[in-house]
């Protein structure tokens, strides 16, 4: 069955610092890969996405993510994390062919230090 | 450009009560979705509209029914509301099944 795992409840930086928030799905075949933030009270913003191409994507803010085949990964970084920064950061993947799944991940919660 | 509303923001039933969600969105989007956000896990889809004039079951259905009124409306019901369906209420808009989804700011409902 397909999933993601976002293996880190919780993550603690100092600003200024650099971020890798950690993203693992288990799918037949390539799907489409999201990272999505949700600042408290609100609803997800997308930061970038990955449909096919260029296995490093550029996203808002300063975000980047790299999808790796063999380790079926996509993976979030920032070089230099802002206090603004902080909120909780969801991994999605969407089926590319037959039944429909969108699927999200547990959530990842980010406190930046100042 | 108000992208995906809902209506209410906040709602406080009784056990038993019924209540509907409403969802509207003004991008001219094939696809609308209704998640339930529920501490420690993530997003789950209740129901999803491919398009207009069909709709299916996502992962956590039991409990709700929905309409896609037209092209910009998707409606939630909870037909007799128990407190396990306390928790915040998402709805979602994308050009076509699988796409970037765009999320309203959520319904938080609490069932006493």
């Amino acid at each position: 069955a397909q999933s993601v795992t976002q293996p880190d409840i919780h993550i603690t930086v100092s600003e200024g610092a650099s971020l890798e928030l950690r993203c693992n799905y288990s799918y037949g075949a390539t799907p489409y890969l999201f990272w999505y933030v949700q600042s408290p009270g609100q609803g997800l913003q997308l930061l970038l996405k990955y449909f096919s191409g260029d296995t490093l994507v550029q996203g808002i803010k300063g975000f980047e993510a790299e999808f790796k085949r063999s380790q079926s990964s996509f993976n979030l970084r920032k070089p230099s994390v802002h206090w603004s920064d902080a909120a909780e950061y969801f991994c999605a993947v969407a089926s590319t062919s037959g039944t429909y799944k969108y699927i999200f991940g547990t959530g990842t919660r980010l406190k930046v230090l100042a | 450009n108000a992208g995906v509303t809902q209506t209410p923001k906040f709602q406080v039933l009784k056990t038993g009560q019924s209540m509907t969600l409403q969802c509207a969105q003004d991008m001219n989007h094939n696809s609308m979705y209704w998640y339930r956000q529920d501490p420690g896990m993530g997003l789950r889809l209740i129901y999803y509209s491919a398009s207009e004039g069909t709709t299916d079951k996502g992962e956590v259905p039991n409990g709700y029914n929905v309409s896609r009124l037209n092209k910009r409306e998707f409606s939630l019901r909870l037909e007799s509301a128990a407190p396990s369906q306390t928790s915040v209420y998402f709805c979602a808009s994308s050009a076509e099944v699988g796409g970037t989804q765009y999320f309203g700011p959520g319904t938080r409902l609490t069932v006493l």
